[in-house]
């Protein structure tokens, strides 16, 4: 497609479920973003990949949180064990290549409601 | 570490009016700085950037100058319009570190009135 894809638009799951959020970056495009974004709050980082090596995930909360990249295009972003707390809008973007200037193309986003 | 600080919102102002966002920021580095814009129901797109002091963005009437002796970078635009409505992010990203990581502020929802 045009944009970065991001699926689902709304999960909605009950506490200690496991949650699995996919990202179809432009294609083409090199670097690989997950943001989290609470209401009314700015997106916070999680992690990143260049290809399929994930260079930083220096952002994730804890180790329920996962993101794999496996072959350079889609991403999936894997919440085990979830907690109310991880409810939140989940951002996928991605750049079109490594040297990071900054402009990341974002999707609509996926929200996530743990009850 | 590294950090963006805006001013709160919501901020309401009637078409034509004089707009500022303020946006200050906390970096080790030589970070370059943003202004990303979130439309209603669409994901957030870059609204312009700077790259080193004194330089200014601007794009769709809007300017901001990286001021490095105050740590701001105030976004502007001298005339508003309805469709300007939405939520701005100022942002920054240390690009001679190896971490590409993009900080962003909390967000301002601006509301422009007919």
């Amino acid at each position: 497609g045009a944009g970065v894809s991001q699926s689902p638009r709304y999960k909605v799951t009950k506490r200690g479920q496991d949650v699995a959020l996919r990202c179809d970056p432009i294609s083409g495009h090199v670097s690989l973003y997950w943001y989290r974004q609470a209401l009314g709050q700015g997106p916070e980082f999680l992690t990143y990949f260049n290809y399929e090596a994930q260079q930083d995930k220096s952002g994730l909360p804890n180790d329920r949180f996962s993101a794999e990249r496996p072959e350079g295009s889609i991403s999936t972003l894997t919440i085990q064990r979830t907690e109310q707390r991880d409810s939140a809008m989940y951002r996928c973007a991605s750049s079109p290549g490594t040297g990071n200037t900054g402009e990341l193309f974002f999707g609509e986003g996926s929200r996530l409601t743990v009850l | 570490g590294d950090s963006v600080t805006q001013m709160e919102g919501p901020v309401t102002l009637s078409e034509e009016a004089f707009l500022t966002i303020n946006c200050t920021y906390t970096a080790t580095g030589y970070p370059s700085l943003f202004w990303y814009v979130q439309y209603p129901g669409e994901g957030l797109q870059l609204l312009l950037k700077a790259t080193k002091a004194d330089d200014k963005g601007s794009n769709k009437g809007f300017e901001a100058t990286y001021r490095k002796e105050t740590t701001s970078f105030h976004l502007e635009k001298g005339s508003v319009q309805v469709s300007d409505s939405a939520v701005y992010f100022c942002a920054l990203s240390d690009l001679d570190s190896s971490a590409s990581k993009i900080i962003f502020g909390s967000g301002t929802r601006l509301s422009i009135r007919p």
